[in-house]
């Protein structure tokens, strides 16, 4: 089945600072790649995603990239906020009605 | 906006003791999903319902786990005889069939389960 990994598992950034975050996934038969933001004790919820159709997505200060041929995708968040600190988990799925893979998680902190 | 609804917030149950975690979808939505999430790891898949019947389960949905549609608001997740290691917290999550956001399943706030 499908594995996703994650890097880095903790990141710290200072405000204002860019964060990158990078995934792997191992199905090549993934075509839908969502990330979801948890913050502490809290549901996550979807923040952007990515179909395989698509090498680049953005919005705001928010983008994603895929690369479908060497199976990585990664999340760039620019302009860090302090609210931006939370778990950030990428996944992938066969299609968007799917069961969703996640990955470990990234734990962002952004330093005011 | 409308919200996934989860009950309880937390349950906390004796080893070999019935749990049932209550859901209600957001209620146009047809896809409806069982998710866990043990204390510092990743969110873990369990099991997607869609026309009343199970799409698919992963490995950790065995014998002892069902879900459920009773009525036309809620969704269930039954665990027969807890073990210890059945503490986490549950997402329900659930997905329209169609719509500008039919790609995305809106999770519930989940229930932490405590099994002693």
């Amino acid at each position: 089945g499908e594995n996703v990994e994650q890097h880095p598992s903790t990141l710290s950034v200072q405000e204002g600072d860019s964060a990158v975050i990078k995934c792997t996934y191992s199905d090549s038969a993934s075509n839908y790649f969502p990330w979801y933001k948890q913050e502490l004790g809290k549901r996550p919820q979807l923040i952007i995603d990515i179909r395989s159709n698509v090498g680049e997505k953005k919005d705001q200060r928010i983008a994603v990239t895929l690369n479908k041929t060497a199976k990585h995708f990664s999340l760039h968040i620019t302009e860090t906020q302090p609210e931006d600190s939370a778990v950030y988990f990428c996944a992938a799925a066969k299609t968007s009605y799917d069961k969703v893979i996640f990955g470990p998680g990234t734990s962002l902190s952004v330093i005011p | 906006e409308p919200e996934v609804t989860q009950t309880p917030s937390h349950q906390v149950t004796q080893m070999g003791q019935e749990v049932i975690l209550r859901c209600v979808p957001i209620s146009n939505h047809l896809y409806f999903y069982w998710y866990r999430q043990i204390l510092g790891q990743k969110v873990e898949f369990l099991v997607s319902f869609y026309n009343n019947e199970i799409s698919e389960k992963s490995e950790i949905f065995d014998d002892q786990f069902s879900v459920e549609r009773p009525d036309g608001s809620n969704f269930t997740l039954k665990i027969r005889s807890t073990k210890l290691e059945d503490s986490a917290m549950y997402f329900c999550a659930s997905r329209p069939l169609q719509g500008a956001r039919y790609n995305e399943q809106f999770f519930g706030p989940g229930t932490r389960l405590t099994v002693l």
